[in-house]
């Protein structure tokens, strides 16, 4: 099952303009992370906020966590038609004394970025 | 160094099939996780795999199965495929070692077509 929504589920912005993608999701987490992934290919990392961290940069990204909310948000700034992908906030879940290696994606985001 | 490899990139079966997908880690990985994407979707995980056990399982028929071998390389084996198993299947290795999940880095994954 999905843990998250994404919204919105498409985002259509000019090169340059800032891009902001959210992200709420269901249980305790220990962690978000945000992942990026090019036409059905493999999907890369792009940034790790743990449950005790509110704001986090990287580069032209910005993620923003409101664990009260259940809700996380990424920001693109100044964004180019590279950045064009699809966007996918990830949780790895606090699940008591029991853990191990999964995380629970949302829906996930399409960005395109027209030049 | 080479990332995470899967084998083959794509493939077509039909229905009542059998098919093994391979994945080699990064090298230092000794966790492997598997995930389904189907198309429009965020992946959903089916099996992890560390130091050789099954250290997690999603809500996946036992008509999946999976194992890793000493070189810590995995195999995902579907059996008697549905139209429904056509998907994108990504293979993801970490440094993990125990508690929640860090940073997964992905393969490029091998499309299954199941007509």
């Amino acid at each position: 099952s999905q843990q998250g929504e994404e919204d919105p589920q498409a985002l259509s912005i000019q090169e340059g303009e800032n891009a902001t993608m959210n992200c709420s999701y269901k249980t305790s987490i220990n962690n978000l992370q945000w992942y990026r992934q090019n036409s059905g290919r493999g999907l890369v990392h792009l940034i790790l906020i743990r449950s005790n961290e509110r704001e986090k940069h990287s580069g032209r990204l910005r993620v923003t966590l409101d664990t009260s909310k259940k809700s996380s948000s990424l920001l693109i700034t100044a964004s180019r038609a590279a950045d064009t992908a699809s966007y996918f906030c990830a949780t790895a879940d606090y699940a008591g004394g029991t853990s191990y290696g999964k995380l629970t994606f949302g829906q996930g985001t399409i960005l395109t970025v027209h030049p | 160094d080479a990332g995470v490899t899967q084998s083959p990139t794509h493939l077509i079966k039909t229905r009542g099939q059998h098919v093994t997908l391979r994945c080699s880690p990064i090298s230092g990985h000794k966790s492997v996780s598997w995930y389904q994407q189907v198309l429009g979707q965020g992946p959903q995980f089916i099996f992890q795999y560390y130091e050789k056990e099954e250290r997690g399982r999603g809500n996946f028929p036992d008509r999946f199965s999976a194992r890793q071998f000493p070189n810590y390389s995995s195999e995902l084996n579907v059996n008697a495929l549905l139209l429904g198993d056509s998907a994108l299947y990504l293979c993801a290795s970490s440094s993990w070692t125990g508690g929640p999940t860090g940073e997964l880095f992905f393969g490029e994954g091998s499309r299954l077509t199941v007509l």
